[in-house]
């Protein structure tokens, strides 16, 4: 079946520096690559779209200067969380899709990113 | 799926019986959903999804519920077992290929 690896699964960073977050897709080239952040207790929320070769879209409300999506491969995206501080601190998840059109969308979640900023 | 940073809902049922999880969502537009149960620390998994074409769909142990008129998704877990603990979301798609998830419930099965 799809599987996604996330990488790493833990940092702890100190304020101010960056810190990059790799998703990949293992056995399958994703189109589309999707990046959610979760706060202790609540649901996911969509920060990002990253279709690969273009530039990811952003939702509303999330700084897209702040999070760096890169998604230059179709087995690969990145997110760089730039300047991070401490409210930064939440877990990232991303997820992929091979793409639209068909029967069994299969979006495919990776296990998630514990970023601690200090 | 309505989530704006509310706090889990929570669920406790006994292990053997039937479980109930409900979802509401926003979005008339929405034509796909698909519910994900997580784990402490882990992503989401995949364990159903329905159309919006269909109000019904079963799977193994679970089925779920779609009500288009009052947005309205439910999941059933038949004979809940301690494994099943988890945090449960339902999502939503629309025209593009996002998926937004709702609050979600905390399940606890007790032995």
């Amino acid at each position: 079946g799809a599987v996604v690896s996330q990488h790493p699964s833990r940092v702890i960073c100190k304020s101010g520096t960056s810190v990059k977050i790799e998703c990949r897709s293992l056995d399958f080239q994703a189109t589309t690559m999707f990046w959610y952040r979760q706060f202790p207790k609540q649901s996911l929320m969509l920060m990002a779209t990253s279709n690969e070769g273009s530039k990811a879209t952003y939702e509303q409300g999330v700084e897209k200067d702040k999070f760096l999506i890169n998604h230059a491969s179709l087995t690969l995206s990145t997110l760089t969380v730039t300047s991070a501080h401490p409210e930064d601190s939440s877990f990232y998840i991303c997820s992929a899709t091979p793409g639209t059109g068909l029967a069994n969308y299969g979006y495919t979640f990776g296990s998630g990113t514990r970023l601690t900023v200090v | 799926g309505e989530s704006v940073g509310l706090h889990l809902p929570t669920l406790s049922v006994q292990e053997g019986d039937n479980s109930i999880i409900n979802c509401a969502y926003s979005n008339s537009a929405s034509d796909y959903f698909i519910w994900y149960k997580q784990e402490s620390g882990k992503g989401p998994q995949f364990i159903i999804d329905i159309r919006s074409n269909m109000d019904k769909r079963q799977g193994q142990r679970v089925t779920v519920l779609l009500n288009k008129t009052v947005k309205h998704l439910s999941l059933q877990i038949a004979a809940t077992q301690p494994g099943d603990s988890a945090v449960y979301f339902c999502a939503d798609k629309t025209t593009g290929n996002q998926f937004y998830f709702g609050t979600g419930t905390s399940l606890t099965v007790i032995p």
